[in-house]
């Protein structure tokens, strides 16, 4: 049981790039969340899923997007990269979201 | 949306003391609180929680309690040691559509040998 992943560890984009943050689960969970963290401010949830084919926003969705296509894949898409998106991203996942989350490694994002 | 505000947002104890967390929640239809530890790096994990319809849970030397009407719930660590030392997270659940975790800010808590 791999548990929560998330790929890569470690990315420096230039403003306007856009890319996809990877995360998997191999436990079957069909809720499954994003969160950036910043300094100060805790843990900001951004998109969430309740099952395959569905989505919603959660506290911080500007310039973020997702998609949900298989229960096991959330990928988070940064469509035009801003210095204020600099943090560290963790995605969840759980039973329900009143459950236990098991969160994956986190990735941590420089924008320059 | 729910708003959980956490003190103190530092902490220090001696090895052996014990520690005291503080959050309050403000939307009284939440029943799920769940409390995270970060250590330096990693990623969070759940500590305990617990839910509306139980006022105190303990599991060793750590418990957590619960004041639904005043809208306050505590993390209480007992004979604190240095592998205590991290950032420690409250959350809170609405019992309402997909029942989202909202954090607090987080408290750093250092135990001094």
């Amino acid at each position: 049981n791999a548990g929560v992943t998330q790929t890569p560890k470690f990315q420096v984009l230039k403003t306007g790039q856009s890319m996809t943050l990877q995360c998997a689960q191999d436990m079957n969970h069909e809720y499954m969340s994003w969160y950036r963290q910043d300094p100060g401010m805790g843990l900001r949830l951004i998109h969430y899923s309740v099952g395959a084919g569905i989505t919603d926003q959660g506290e911080v969705p500007n310039g973020y997007n997702v998609s949900r296509s298989t229960t096991e894949d959330f990928p988070l898409r940064l469509l035009s990269a801003a210095p204020s998106q600099t943090s560290v991203y963790f995605c969840a996942s759980s039973y329900s979201s009143a459950n236990e989350q098991f969160f994956g490694p986190g990735t941590r994002l420089t924008v320059l | 949306g729910e708003n959980v505000e956490q003190h103190p947002s530092t902490l220090s104890v001696q090895e052996g003391d014990s520690a005291v967390i503080k959050c309050t929640y403000s939307d009284s239809a939440s029943n799920y609180f769940p409390w995270y530890k970060q250590e330096l790096g990693k990623r969070p994990q759940l500590i305990i929680d617990i839910r509306s319809n139980v006022g105190e849970k303990k599991d060793q030397r750590i418990a957590v309690t619960l004041n639904k009407t005043a809208k306050h719930f505590s993390l209480h660590i007992t004979e604190t040691q240095p592998e205590d030392s991290a950032v420690y997270f409250c959350a809170a659940s609405m019992s309402t559509g997909a029942n989202n975790l909202f954090f607090g800010t987080g408290t750093r808590l250092t135990v001094i040998p």
